[in-house]
């Protein structure tokens, strides 16, 4: 099976605009879990989406969004970007039905001019 | 809150020593724990998943333990290699919503030299 997919794997962004990032799950994974990774705060906990319901939420701003399409695939978008908001993003999928191991896809890398 | 720690924040060693790295949380309410390598610039590589009702688990050269009571997971690298060099993750999962979230520490930076 094909891993978790990240795209693009890399954006260059100024302060004031938005960003969309995209998440293809494992084939057959119904839970996708999105992350952000800085040196400073390490990685923390955005959102969660199963079955196009978002299910959990960590605590950030809400200029954080996301969705969940009916294949499974996920967006998250921030909105009106700060230069805080450099950092990896990472996305994780599993089956969503227990807890098991979440499989991690390579990471979006955002930097915030 | 729960809380991860996880000590050495770095370490370097010889290649062909065993090893071991230490990840303490403050809230024992979890339903695993995950063991996680980050290469530079990359994702997340899950190396050993442990449940709650589980001691250890094992997988090649890597073994997990976890102590839930007393808050605390180690993991054992027999015979480290080069290749083993990256940053070891440790993350619990817990109950948030109905569904599972990560909450992870800052990693253990680890080199092997040859």
């Amino acid at each position: 099976k094909a891993g978790v997919t990240q795209t693009p794997r890399y954006l260059i962004k100024t302060r004031g605009q938005q960003v969309t990032l995209s998440c293809s799950p494992i084939s057959g994974h119904r839970s996708v879990s999105w992350y952000q990774q800085t040196p400073g705060q390490g990685l923390q906990f955005l959102f969660e989406y199963f079955s196009e319901t978002q299910r959990n939420k960590g605590n950030f701003p809400g200029r954080f969004s996301g969705r969940q399409f009916s294949n499974s695939r996920s967006e998250m978008n921030v909105s009106t970007l700060e230069l805080g908001d450099s950092a990896l993003y990472l996305c994780a999928s599993n089956d969503g039905r227990g807890y098991e191991t979440q499989y991690f896809g390579p990471g979006t890398r955002l930097l915030v001019l | 809150k729960q809380e991860v720690t996880q000590i050495p924040a770095a370490l370097s060693v010889p290649e062909g020593e065993n090893l071991v790295l230490n990840c303490s949380f403050t809230d024992s309410a979890i339903y695993n724990l995950q063991w996680f390598r980050q290469d530079p610039g990359k994702g997340l590589t899950s190396l050993l998943l442990i449940q709650s009702s589980q001691r250890e688990q094992t997988s090649g050269r890597l073994n997990a333990s976890l102590d839930k009571s007393s808050g605390r997971s180690t993991l054992y690298i027999a015979a480290s290699q080069p290749g083993d060099s990256a940053t070891y993750l440790c993350a619990v999962g817990e109950e948030q919503g109905g569904s599972e979230k990560l909450v992870f520490g800052k990693g253990t930076k680890l080199t092997v030299n040859p």
